[in-house]
């Protein structure tokens, strides 16, 4: 069974700091998926990363994968208020077209 | 862009109702899902189809049903509700890639059964 971990759970931080996500998953997959969810709203997807080694920008936040680490990171850099949000990622066996997501860390930046 | 369309926001209903959601999307995906999500929880699978008659139960479909007579809409069913199937249902699409293909979500319908 595909367990996928998220952590922190909940993150506080301020503003012009940097902070990562971390995403551990317990079983062999090549395809690793961001989103980010605002209060309220459904999920929207950030980044699709598809290989061992892949790193994805946009903005302040950098998504990477490490296959062999079975982890991947979502790294902020120089933290905005815009940037509070949920956000997911979500891992999938080969193979299989379900997603298994992770719980979630809550992103608050504070001015 | 993908547009995945759920029939309502918010909907209240009362225990033992037979409660229908409706998912559509414009993109011609092979997949779609259902899920709920949950505080603490995450997002849960319930059903998945791949293709219009063809269903799969995900992590935790008891108490609900689906249904995919066309390939564009898929419904989710609760044949009686219960106070603890509150929560926000999210339906979701992508395509049959042959690996995991990215899934596009709608905008969620948060259920209340009284």
């Amino acid at each position: 069974e595909l367990k996928v971990e998220q952590n922190p759970l909940f993150l506080s931080m301020q503003e012009g700091k940097n902070y990562t996500i971390y995403c551990n998953y317990s079983t062999t997959s090549d395809r690793l998926y961001w989103y980010r969810q605002d209060p309220g709203k459904s999920l929207e997807s950030l980044f699709v990363l598809l290989s061992n080694g892949a790193v994805k920008q946009e903005g302040r936040l950098m998504a990477s994968l490490d296959t062999k680490a079975r982890l991947s990171t979502l790294h902020i850099t120089a933290a905005v208020h815009d940037l509070s949000a949920t956000y997911f990622c979500a891992v999938g066996l080969l193979g299989n077209e379900k997603l298994t997501f992770g719980t979630g860390t809550r992103l608050t930046i504070i001015p | 862009d993908v547009k995945v369309t759920q029939s309502s926001r918010y909907l209240v209903k009362r225990t033992g109702e037979k409660v229908f959601l409706e998912c559509v999307q414009d993109m011609d995906h092979e997949n779609m899902f259902w899920y709920r999500q949950d505080p603490g929880l995450g997002l849960r699978l319930i059903y998945f189809s791949y293709d219009v008659k063809m269903k799969e139960k995900g992590d935790i479909p008891e108490g609900y049903s689906v249904s995919r007579e066309k390939k564009e809409r898929f419904s989710l069913i609760l044949e009686s509700a219960s106070t603890n199937q509150t929560s926000m249902y999210l339906c979701a699409s992508s395509l049959n890639s042959g690996r995991v293909g990215e899934q596009f979500f709608g905008p969620g319908t948060r259920l209340t059964v009284l």
